[in-house]
């Protein structure tokens, strides 16, 4: 079975330093979501991508939080600088269209911790 | 006011129980309904979707209320695998360009023996 792939599953790093996360969809999905999981809370979503494009990213802290999906394939959630704050499980997902029905299918997920 | 709202528990109930979740939504125009389970530092998976008329998979039974903006999660015969988180979800309004989920806190689960 298909499954989304993302590294490193864990990252410690200290506040004010940058850090990088992936993502590798399920082949032929074309939509792509990054979502955010404060531990006791459900998923929220930071950034939709179709194809290569941002569908809605207004969740996505723009000072600090930046996303790119360059060829429409893997896809590279950026935060710049840390802060403790941003101590969370970071999801992304992938569905086949960005319609309401399809399935979104999530990776093992980064769990990152900001010293 | 959260847009999707579940309690939280942790539902402590023994095998073999039944045991039912019920999620709120605070979007009318939601168009679509999911259940997803997620077992501890895993990943959310989908249990199943909601459908209007109500649908059954095996020991899960869903079920949607639109005028009330109510869903329910009901399964029987509790199974100590069972236990996880319940995330309620569901679709955002259908007029804005993509297919944004919405999800709710999650109610816990645990069966004991």
């Amino acid at each position: 079975e298909a499954e989304v792939a993302q590294s490193p599953r864990y990252k410690i790093t200290e506040k004010s330093q940058a850090v990088a996360f992936w993502c590798d969809p399920i082949s032929g999905h074309a939509t792509l979501y990054w979502y955010r999981q404060i531990l006791g809370q459900g998923p929220e979503l930071l950034v939709q991508f179709q194809d290569e494009s941002v569908v809605d990213d207004s969740q996505l802290p723009k000072d600090r939080f930046s996303a790119e999906r360059l060829k429409g394939v893997d896809s590279t959630l950026k935060i710049q600088p840390a802060e403790l704050g941003d101590s969370a499980m970071y999801l992304c997902a992938s569905s086949r269209t960005p319609t309401g029905q399809e399935t979104q299918y999530f990776g093992p997920g980064t769990r990152l911790l900001v010293l | 006011r959260k847009e999707v709202e579940q309690d939280p528990g942790p539902f402590n109930v023994p095998e073999g129980a039944t045991v039912a979740f019920n999620c709120t939504y605070s979007n009318s125009a939601s168009q679509s309904f999911f259940w997803y389970r997620q077992d501890c530092r895993k990943e959310p998976k989908l249990l199943m979707s909601v459908y209007s008329s109500g649908n059954e998979d095996g020991r899960f039974t869903a079920q949607l209320n639109r005028a009330s903006q109510y869903i329910s999660l009901l399964i029987r015969d509790s199974k100590l695998s069972d236990s996880a988180t319940y995330l309620c979800v569901v679709n955002g309004n259908p007029a804005n360009a993509g297919n944004m989920l919405t999800f709710g806190g999650g109610t816990r689960l645990m069966v004991k023996p």
